[in-house]
């Protein structure tokens, strides 16, 4: 299984709203509504912030959504803040009944 | 509050095994759907998903490591043992452990254990 395509990195100013993209196929993101999206800084461990596409667990900012089209799911960040600076990563249930991640994306807050 | 953490040794040779703990608290790893996985990161790298242990003792595996994988639960009831054999340069980095339901989304890690490979 071939990892999900994420940009390298991506960048926005306080207060814009940035995406970061991750493109899979039929047998992963195309194929059930499994996709997940973590945070995480130099040094730390993940932290889940978006599930099942959308669900955001309790205590995540509204600022933080998902979606999905097709055999691509986005991230969405609006309102950005300096302490959004960080590693995103999308994963994906697949179709074999395994797990795939994306290549992660590094988020610079100017 | 579910909590894990990993332990195992920082530091092995080329050909040699790996086998890590991770620890459970917070949640009985035999409820039905309950599931641990492995994720390791090389330094500066992606996230890269190894293997799944499911409250059935069921394992899935990372297809390009499948050979070299096996996961089992540990001596003691909440524990989950990754064994990763043969180990190359390139296995070295951060492992984690996680805990999820049965679609693999993550929502407790562990601190992560950091792996050097060094001969």
């Amino acid at each position: 299984q071939s990892a999900l395509t994420q940009p390298a990195s991506v960048s926005g100013s306080p207060g814009q709203t940035i995406a970061i993209s991750c493109s899979g196929t039929n047998g992963d993101i195309g194929a059930f509504n499994f996709v997940s999206w973590y945070q995480q800084s130099p040094g730390k461990a993940p932290k889940l912030i978006i599930s099942d596409v959308f669900k955001r667990p309790p205590g995540v900012s509204g600022r933080f959504s998902g979606s999905k089209s097709g055999n691509t799911a986005s991230l969405t960040i609006s309102g950005l803040r300096p302490e959004d600076e960080a590693h995103y990563s999308c994963s994906s249930f697949t179709t074999s009944g395994l797990l795939v991640f994306g290549g992660g994306t590094w988020l610079t807050v100017l | 509050q579910i909590t894990l953490k990993e332990s195992g040794p920082t530091l092995v040779k080329p050909t040699q095994t790996l086998r890590l703990t991770c620890d459970v608290s917070g949640v009985s790893l035999k409820n039905t759907g309950e599931a641990v996985g492995w994720i390791r990161q090389a330094s500066g790298g992606a996230l890269e998903w190894l293997a799944m242990m499911f409250w059935n003792d069921e394992g899935r595996y990372s297809p390009s490591l499948h050979s070299r994988l096996s996961v089992a639960e540990g001596a003691a009831r909440q524990q989950v043992v990754l064994v990763l054999t043969n180990m190359g340069f390139d296995d070295a980095g951060t492992y984690f452990c996680a805990h999820t339901g049965p679609f693999f989304a993550f929502d407790a890690w562990g601190q992560g254990a950091v792996v050097t490979v060094s001969s």
